[in-house]
């Protein structure tokens, strides 16, 4: 499968844990982005690289938050002192260059339960 | 910003029914238009997809017109089925400029009955 892969699926934490989630994008994207869902919603931009330049991110993005693709190829999502609101499924997606250019895909998505 | 406007929260048709699930979109850039659908537990896939005005993206009998005059992107079917129940999220990403991301609506939770 050459999709978007995202690791772990699941992860319920205690608050005030730190927690990671790690993306692996299609191979040849050098676009990446990072997505939250929760439930009944659409997903919500967090933030945007392209290759190992993080170029966006959203005001959702609290300095709790860090997004770090150090090679231009996986990148990983930390959230540290986790809080109940931060229970949601984050979403990595990647974006390829040239004709497909505007068309972004999704991995499974990680899912995160603070208790 | 960018916004994207689904009307319907939940649609609940019957098997064999037609379909119209409404989108309509507001960006000061000209975008491309895509319909994603989310199945429980998974994350969004692409459904169908237009470039530009006048465009019509088709997928699994869904069809959907890029309609620039209306800034809308309806999602339709003339004849729903139950495998097609899930949740159906339209959204827009700017061909031009700075912004470079998805935005998308809420959602249109499509539950077809037999």
């Amino acid at each position: 499968d050459t999709g978007v892969s995202q690791d772990p699926r699941h992860k319920i934490t205690k608050r005030g844990q730190n927690v990671t989630f790690r993306c692996d994008p299609i191979s040849e994207h050098n676009r990446l982005y990072w997505y939250r869902q929760t439930l009944g919603q659409g997903p919500e931009f967090l933030t945007y690289f392209q290759n190992e330049a993080q170029l966006e991110k959203s005001r959702l993005l609290s300095d709790r938050f860090s997004a770090e693709r150090p090679k231009g190829s996986f990148s990983t999502l930390e959230i540290q002192r986790t809080e109940q609101g931060d229970s949601a499924m984050y979403l990595c997606a990647s974006r390829p260059q040239g004709a497909d250019g505007n068309t972004i895909y999704f991995g499974e998505g990680s899912w995160l339960t603070v208790v | 910003g960018d916004s994207v406007v689904q009307t319907e929260g939940q649609v609940l048709p019957s098997e064999g029914d037609s379909l119209i699930v409404n989108c309509s979109y507001e960006t000061t850039q000209y975008p491309s238009l895509f319909w994603y659908v989310q199945y429980p537990g998974e994350g969004p896939q692409l459904h169908l997809k237009a470039m530009k005005a006048n465009d019509k993206g088709r997928n699994k009998g869904f069809e959907a017109m890029y309609r620039k005059e209306t800034t809308s992107f309806h999602l339709e079917k003339d004849s729903v089925q139950e495998s097609d129940s899930a949740v159906y999220f339209c959204a827009l990403i700017p061909n031009t400029g700075t912004a470079s991301k998805l935005t998308f609506g809420t959602g249109t939770r499509l539950q077809v009955t037999l």
